[in-house]
């Protein structure tokens, strides 16, 4: 069975603080995706960032990182300098790779709401 | 580009009602998927299909709900009859072969 636990379930900070929020994940499978997703007050689900299992390198984006650790089941992910526009629930997100079907079957953690105060 | 489609954008209806949900995926796309977002159980996903064939409907929480897909570029989600505990924000998704999930905006639905 596959499970994504975000621990975190809200996380208040001042701007241009960085933030990290964390993903643990549990599956059997060797080879798999995790993903992070934002869903801002508006409401929509906007894709960030995919990783494969095989890619263990950190990823940097702007203000955004990602650092995965296969060791730790761990995929978590800091906002460097945060800002009010941050304010969203996170998620992250786990499926197998398909490889054969094409096809990928998310299992999403229970978000962590971020704040973000002037 | 133009995203995965939903809607209805809000649908509010009595208990008892018929109600559909539509969704156009990102064309190209092979792969569409329905979730149902609620506080109490998060994100849970309901159907998926593959090149237009239902692959998975064990999401789905009763013969009430029935999804068809008729062609790639067109989904449903059914709801009859509807019950209040079927409020929710439903999401549509996409993907393609090896790619990520992309999301529309939801339909916020109220059932009274």
């Amino acid at each position: 069975a596959q499970k994504v636990t975000q621990a975190q379930t809200e996380i208040s900070v001042v701007e241009k603080e960085d933030v990290t929020l964390d993903c643990v994940y549990e599956t059997r499978d060797t080879t798999y995706y995790l993903f992070w997703y934002k869903q801002p007050p508006s409401g929509e689900l906007v894709f960030l960032i995919r990783r494969n299992s095989f890619d263990e390198q950190n990823e940097i984006s702007g203000r955004y990182s990602w650092n995965f650790q296969k060791s730790t089941s761990s995929f978590n992910f800091t906002i460097t300098a945060s800002q009010v526009v941050d304010s969203a629930v996170y998620f992250c997100a786990l499926s197998p790779t398909g490889v054969n079907t094409g096809f990928q079957k998310l299992v999403f953690g229970t978000g962590t709401r971020l704040l973000v105060s002037p | 580009d133009a995203g995965v489609i939903q809607s209805p954008r809000h649908e509010v209806t009595e208990m008892g009602q018929e109600v559909t949900l539509r969704c156009k995926p990102i064309s190209g796309h092979n792969s569409l998927f329905w979730y149902r977002q609620t506080m109490m159980r998060g994100l849970e996903l309901l159907i998926y299909f593959n090149n237009n064939v239902p692959i998975d409907d064990s999401g789905m929480p009763e013969d009430r709900f029935s999804a068809k897909m008729p062609n790639a570029s067109f989904s449903t989600l059914k709801i009859q009859p509807s019950e209040p505990r079927d409020s929710a924000v439903y999401f549509c998704a996409s993907s393609s072969r090896q790619g990520p999930q992309h999301f529309g905006d939801g339909t916020r639905l109220s059932i009274l």
